[in-house]
């Protein structure tokens, strides 16, 4: 399988500290894409990198692939309480994880 | 806003009853994914078109069946429905002209199924 496993399954946190989140897969990828869904909505894509890129960027976000390792990580600088969410990888087979759900407490 | 529509938002219906639930992609979009999300089991992929042509296959039940018509909309049929059918139903769009892994989905705001 090349589901994505998002590590921690929760995470809480003050606003303003950085949240990082964890995934794991079990075959070779292409790309990996990251997603956050708020309580009871649909899945909304942040970012996607490259199997030959070890790092990206896209405002308070930072994400790095190690395929070495086959994990991923998401970095959410100077949390804030809107960033209250689900977060979860897929891998490019788009088989979604479980997700991590973050909350940023004000 | 995605631009991907998903109908009804709830449905409530009895055990044993089929129902359908309906997407209309992204404008453009050729490829669409449903998604169930139930409480305990995360995303669970079921099934993918492109263009009209069943392209990928997931955890689907044969009671399930899916088609995408020629106006690209695509319909998720459930029958024989049992109180472990009741979850979120999520359809999601690609934007890329051929099957690529390499877009991201947009998502729309799912189907919450209830059977009782």
């Amino acid at each position: 399988s090349q589901q994505g496993e998002e590590d921690p399954q929760a995470l809480s946190i003050q606003e303003g500290e950085n949240a990082t989140m964890n995934c794991s897969y079990k075959t070779s990828i292409n790309n990996l894409q990251w997603y956050r869904q708020n309580s009871g909505r649909g899945l909304v894509h942040l970012i996607l990198i490259r199997s030959n890129e070890r790092e990206k960027h896209s405002g308070r976000l930072r994400v790095t692939l190690d395929t070495s390792k086959k994990s991923s990580s998401l970095l959410i600088t100077a949390s804030r309480a809107a960033d209250t969410a689900s977060y979860f990888c897929a891998t490019d087979k788009l088989i979604f994880g479980t997700g991590t759900r973050l909350q940023v407490f004000p | 806003d995605s631009g991907v529509t998903q109908t009804p938002k709830h449905l409530i219906t009895a055990t044993g009853q089929r129902v359908t639930l309906r997407c209309s992609p992204r404008s453009g979009d050729l490829s669409v994914y449903w998604y169930q999300q139930s409480l305990d089991q995360g995303l669970q992929f079921l099934i993918q078109y492109y263009n009209g042509e069943e392209r990928a296959k997931g955890n689907i039940l044969e009671r399930f069946s899916a088609q995408q018509f020629p106006d690209l909309h695509s319909e998720l049929n459930l029958s024989s429905l049992e109180l472990g059918d009741s979850a979120l139903y999520f359809c999601a769009s690609s934007s890329s002209g051929t099957v690529s892994y390499n877009s991201p989905l947009h998502f729309g705001n799912g189907t919450r199924l209830t059977v009782t």
